[in-house]
């Protein structure tokens, strides 16, 4: 069965990096577009970014665009996201998501907390 | 760009049935959604894909109690018989090749 297992998030200061992964397995995974998806605490969601089978290409929502990066080893069946100059409104939690939009399989999300 | 709009709560009696609503901005009333369930303190979860034409592809597992229709610019998620466990916060997304991804707001559904 398809499973999506994020890990990486924690306690950040403003203006941190964290990186966080999301492990796939169940499906192969190099033939899907991925996506990161957020939810800051107690909103509705928000896509974050999505990124090609191959990894050649990447999407971003405006408010991550030059701080964060999304890439994928397909050799691993792993899925990244790179969150730098993270701010506190970059808190939340964050899932991975198959394939790149109207997702049909979320993993149970990793929370990451941007606070001094 | 395109804007989904839902009711921002709902709620209905345990075993009756309730219609949500989900409406794309003018422009976009071709689009494809996706229902997204998200039960309390739980990920998300894919109910459906839902065409314009009101032709639905459900995800693994979801009860036939779930259901979709469309009528021009609106997408509806109905739920029959509805159960406790159907109380839960219900997310519309679509996509566009300009704007990406967008989710609606969410419609929080309590079940009395």
């Amino acid at each position: 069965q398809v499973q999506l297992v994020e890990s990486g998030g924690g306690l950040v200061k403003p203006g941190g990096s964290l990186r966080l992964s999301c492990a796939a397995s169940g499906f192969t995974f190099s033939d899907y577009y991925m996506s990161w998806i957020r939810q800051a605490p107690g909103k509705g969601l928000e896509w974050v970014s999505y990124i090609s089978s191959s990894g050649s290409t990447m999407y971003y929502v405006d408010s991550v665009k030059g701080r964060f990066t999304i890439s994928r080893d397909n050799a691993k069946n792993s899925l990244y996201l790179q969150m730098n100059s993270l701010r506190a409104e970059d808190t939340a939690v964050y899932y991975c998501a198959r394939p790149g939009w109207l997702p049909d399989y979320w993993g149970q999300g990793t929370l990451v907390t941007v606070s001094s | 760009q395109p804007v989904l709009t839902q009711s921002s709560s709902a709620s209905a009696s345990l075993g009756s049935s309730v219609k949500l609503t989900c409406t794309l901005s003018r422009g976009h009333s071709s689009y494809i959604i996706a229902w997204h369930q998200q039960q309390p303190g739980k990920a998300p979860r894919y109910l459906m894909k839902l065409e314009g034409s009101g032709s639905y592809n459900k995800g693994s597992g979801v009860p036939d109690r779930f259901s979709g229709s469309s009528s021009g610019a609106d997408r509806y998620l109905t739920i029959s018989n509805l159960q406790f466990e159907d109380e839960a916060d219900y997310y519309c997304e679509t996509w566009d090749r300009n704007t990406l991804v967008v989710f609606g707001g969410g419609t929080k559904l309590t079940v009395l």
